[in-house]
């Protein structure tokens, strides 16, 4: 089982281009999260899907989007990328119930750098 | 003041020793408390949960104390392997996704 793959790994990319970062999990969680992870600043969430269909804004929103049009992908978009978005992105997923805590798998990470 | 708190380290811990790191939170209303364990360049993977009566995993002890908001971890005769960044994440009600809240994380380093 590959549980929770991202791609790319790593990617350099000039400011002011687009660009999709692609997560995919093969555990059928019905939650699933983006994060960034800055030296000082720990773990931030950027956007979140509690299920198929829905998306939600986390911590650190602005100038990214998602989509969840199924269970398994979750992508995550910078459609104009600025050198602040330059980090590591890690998606994450969870078998994600009403009042209740479970455990979230994190993918091995992307880490952007943007010139 | 931040919601979860962490003294970022690093430890230098020699091998075989005990140690142990605390973290504090701001949100009485807080639920569900856990550690997780990130390794230099790797995500993040669970470590433990955090109990009311406190928990043990071999060579790990994790502790909730309510009444002064913060949660431990202890290690003992600590490995080489040990080394790691160890993240606090506490369950805030009425958060965003399902209410997860990171610290920033412990560096922890032991040495030979």
């Amino acid at each position: 089982t590959a549980g929770i793959t991202q791609a790319p790994t790593s990617q350099i990319l000039a400011a002011g281009r687009s660009m999709t970062l692609r997560c995919t999990q093969d555990m059928r969680h019905n939650a699933m999260y983006w994060y960034r992870q800055d030296l000082g600043l720990g773990l931030r969430l950027i956007h979140y899907s509690n299920t198929a269909g829905t998306t939600g804004k986390g911590e650190v929103p602005d100038g990214y989007s998602v989509s969840r049009a199924n269970t398994d992908d979750f992508p995550l978009t910078l459609a104009s990328a600025v050198p602040s978005q330059t980090s590591v992105y890690f998606c994450a997923s969870s078998d994600h119930g009403t009042g209740t805590y479970n455990e979230q798998f994190f993918g091995p990470g992307t880490r952007l750098t943007v010139l | 003041r931040k919601e979860v708190e962490q003294d970022p380290g690093p430890f230098n811990v020699p091998e075989g020793a005990t140690v142990a790191f605390n973290c504090t939170y701001s949100n009485s209303a807080s639920q569900s408390f856990f550690w997780y364990r990130q390794d230099c360049r790797k995500e993040p993977k669970l470590l433990m949960s955090v109990y009311s009566s406190g928990n043990e995993d071999g060579r790990f002890t994790a502790q909730l104390n309510r009444a002064s908001q913060y949660i431990s971890l202890l290690i003992r005769d600590s490995k080489l392997s040990d080394s790691a960044t160890y993240l606090c994440v506490v369950m805030i009600p009425g958060g965003g996704a399902d209410g997860l809240t990171f610290g920033k994380g412990t560096h922890l380093i032991i040495q030979p």
